[in-house]
């Protein structure tokens, strides 16, 4: 069936203004995370969620990130008064349960892009 | 929470050598190392994956070993070819319901 989906795939934006990005997993999965990439950098963890509940918040950079998934299915990532260090690739991914063991299937990411 | 560190950051390798990528791990209780590779603008797909059960494990030209005394596990391609080229990332799951990435290798296979 159809890999997980992101959109949109490039988003450029005002510092200042707010942005949602949209992350539709793999049907059936019931584990989605989210992670940020810099240019050149690694990845680095900002929530997970097992079905609508988010366990773990810990990676969540500050309180200007809010993450949410409804239905088990998509989830929205929402970054409010964006500032240029925003600027990133936000992934997602997802696997068919929360266990580490479950191999995490990425979408294409989000570029943003603050000015 | 766990702290996953991984060398090189960049590696060059000639067409057909051996490539080998090293991972260190904090947390003991980690059980689980995936290796992730993500060539250039494309998203990160799983290549191997091994469990702490195991000590080795091979899929053709790729192996991963693990050491879980030592708390380091490495990445192992032969006969390297110019689509191996890419960013690779090694993880670990620590205690936590989520995987901890390495900072990732950048691989360039030469002709």
């Amino acid at each position: 069936g159809a890999g997980v989906s992101q959109s949109p795939s490039n988003k450029v934006t005002e510092k200042g203004k707010d942005v949602e990005l949209r992350c539709d997993p793999i049907s059936g999965h019931t584990a989605l995370y989210w992670y940020r990439q810099s240019l050149g950098q690694g990845l680095e963890f900002l929530i997970y969620f097992q079905g609508n509940s988010a366990p773990d918040k810990s990676g969540l950079p500050s309180d200007r990130f809010s993450a949410e998934r409804t239905g088990g299915s998509v989830s929205t990532l929402t970054i409010q008064r964006t500032q240029q260090e925003d600027s990133a690739v936000y992934l997602c991914a997802s696997s068919l349960v929360v266990m580490n063991s479950y191999e995490q299937y990425f979408g294409p990411g989000t570029r943003l892009t603050v000015t | 929470g766990e702290n996953v560190e991984q060398h090189p950051s960049t590696l060059s390798v000639q067409e057909g050598d051996s490539a080998v990528i090293k991972c260190t791990y904090s947390d003991s209780a980690s059980n689980y190392f995936p290796w992730y590779k993500q060539e250039l603008g494309k998203r990160p797909q799983l290549i191997i994956d091994i469990r702490s059960n195991v000590g080795e494990k091979k899929d053709q030209r790729i192996a991963v070993t693990l050491n879980k005394t030592a708390k380091h596990f490495s990445l192992h391609i032969t006969e390297t070819q110019p689509e191996d080229s890419a960013v690779y990332f090694c993880a670990a799951d620590g205690t936590a319901s989520k995987l901890t990435f390495g900072t990732g290798t950048r691989l360039q296979v030469t002709l």
